[in-house]
């Protein structure tokens, strides 16, 4: 079946700018989750949403990151007055809900945004 | 706030050498991931342990949970050149969200 869906795979962007990145997570995947990774490190955590919610947006650096699930299935991740610091590969994740944890996460290829 | 570290950061092997990484977090976790990231792709989801002194093998691949719940570790045997990548281990504190990853060991596996 189709894995997770992210767009666009490159976004190339001004310094000031405002972004958006997409999320088509698996179809039935209830957990959704943005990480972003820069070279070398591991995905750093932004926000998680269970369903429609926003369970726990500990990981979003400042006021200029927003993201929303509305029907619980696509997500969109907002970016505000874009910085150089932003430039990263930023990941989308999915999973079945699981009791004891977050379970079989799979990830989609991701979305390279540089910042000009 | 959690903390994950991965040791070593990079491991090059000979070709059917074994291979481990260790991953240590500063708090009790409620479970853990490993990931396999091979260069230019994505996280790949191997396994989630969740049970102290929990032991899960894939093959070629050992995977082992502490007792205190702190820290795993990722054998490999007899290492392949299709073993290349990053492996990541991503723990979590809670029954469920957000997981902290580690930044991860590169293998590199010389045929």
């Amino acid at each position: 079946g189709a894995g997770v869906s992210q767009t666009p795979s490159n976004k190339v962007t001004e310094k000031g700018k405002y972004v958006e990145l997409r999320c088509d997570p698996i179809s039935g995947h209830t957990a959704l989750y943005w990480y972003r990774q820069s070279l070398g490190q591991g995905p750093e955590f932004l926000i998680y949403f269970q369903g429609t919610g926003a369970a726990d947006d500990s990981g979003l650096p400042n006021d200029r990151f927003f993201a929303v699930r509305p029907e619980g299935s696509v997500s969109t991740l907002k970016i505000q007055r874009t910085e150089r610091g932003d430039s990263a590969v930023y990941l989308c994740a999915s999973s079945l809900w699981a009791p004891l944890g977050t379970g079989a996460a799979s990830f989609g290829s991701g979305t390279r945004l540089t910042v000009v | 706030g959690q903390q994950v570290m991965q040791i070593p950061q990079y491991q090059h092997v000979q070709e059917g050498e074994d291979f481990t990484t260790y991953c240590n977090s500063s708090t009790t976790l409620s479970n853990i991931q490993w990931y396999k990231q091979r260069p230019g792709g994505h996280p790949v989801f191997l396994i989630q342990l969740v049970k102290s002194g929990e032991v899960k093998k894939q093959k070629r691949l050992t995977f082992q949970f502490g007792e205190a719940k702190k820290n795993s570790s990722l054998h490999i045997t007899a290492t392949q050149t299709t073993d290349v990548g990053t492996y990541f281990c991503a723990g979590s504190d809670t029954n469920a969200g957000k997981s902290t990853f580690g930044d991860g060991t590169t293998l590199t596996v010389k045929p």
